[in-house]
């Protein structure tokens, strides 16, 4: 297992169009998250989902957002008619469930950044 | 409010000196992380805790529940260690997601 991988490391994009990220986590995690970090700030939490159970999403997650994880695995987030207060890192991580998430935490991806012009 | 406050901000040292970031929050939690970020983005998670102590090669990581406050120390520095050190806290009430402190960019001159 390689981690948790992004796709794409960075995106450029006019504003107004939509865009996808994909997010792979590690294979035995069923939690995923999706994190947002702007310039000199910390992550901000975006939504997680358990399997295929998108279970809490932030005040954040506006109604251009949305995000999707079908069979539990991988998981996509969208961004529909992208602005210019987009642009940040996006960060996916994963993590088991119940206890063991207090034995083995968490494990993020590398991001990807989106630029907005 | 939930709060993850961290110190300082920046923080510049010679190699080999003794380093102290802290974090401090607001409620009770479950868990606090302290991750690392180098330039570029990737989040690299070094400890998580809920009590007491933990010891990895040169980075030790305290945490006292009563005062809601947690250490982490770098013991003779190196360059290589320089990267944003980032405290995060998973609360009680909380199913899943982590409250991020902003940030302590460390570097490290030779």
């Amino acid at each position: 297992d390689t981690g948790v991988s992004q796709d794409p490391r960075h995106k450029i994009t006019k504003r107004g169009q939509n865009v996808t990220f994909r997010c792979d986590p590690i294979s035995e995690h069923n939690r995923l998250y999706w994190y947002r970090q702007t310039l000199g700030q910390g992550p901000e939490f975006l939504t997680y989902f358990q399997n295929e159970a998108q279970l809490e999403k932030s005040r954040l997650l506006s109604d251009r957002f949305s995000a999707e994880r079908p069979k539990g695995s991988f998981s996509t987030l969208e961004i529909q008619r992208t602005e210019q207060g987009d642009s940040a890192m996006y960060l996916c991580a994963s993590s088991a469930s119940g206890t063991e998430v207090y034995r083995y935490g968490y494990t993020f991806g590398s991001g990807t950044r989106l630029t907005v012009v | 409010k939930n709060e993850v406050e961290q110190s300082p901000q920046n923080l510049t040292a010679q190699e080999g000196e003794f380093i102290t970031i802290n974090c401090s929050y607001s409620v009770g939690i479950s868990a606090l992380h302290w991750l690392q970020q180098h330039p570029g983005g990737g989040i690299v998670s070094l400890f998580m805790l809920s009590s007491g102590k933990k010891k990895h090669g040169r980075l030790i990581a305290t945490i006292n529940i009563q005062e809601k406050h947690s250490s982490l120390h770098i013991t003779a520095s190196h360059p290589r260690d320089s990267a944003v050190y980032i405290c995060a806290v998973r609360y009680g009430g909380s199913q899943g997601n982590l409250i991020f402190g902003k940030g302590t960019k460390l570097s490290v001159k030779p």
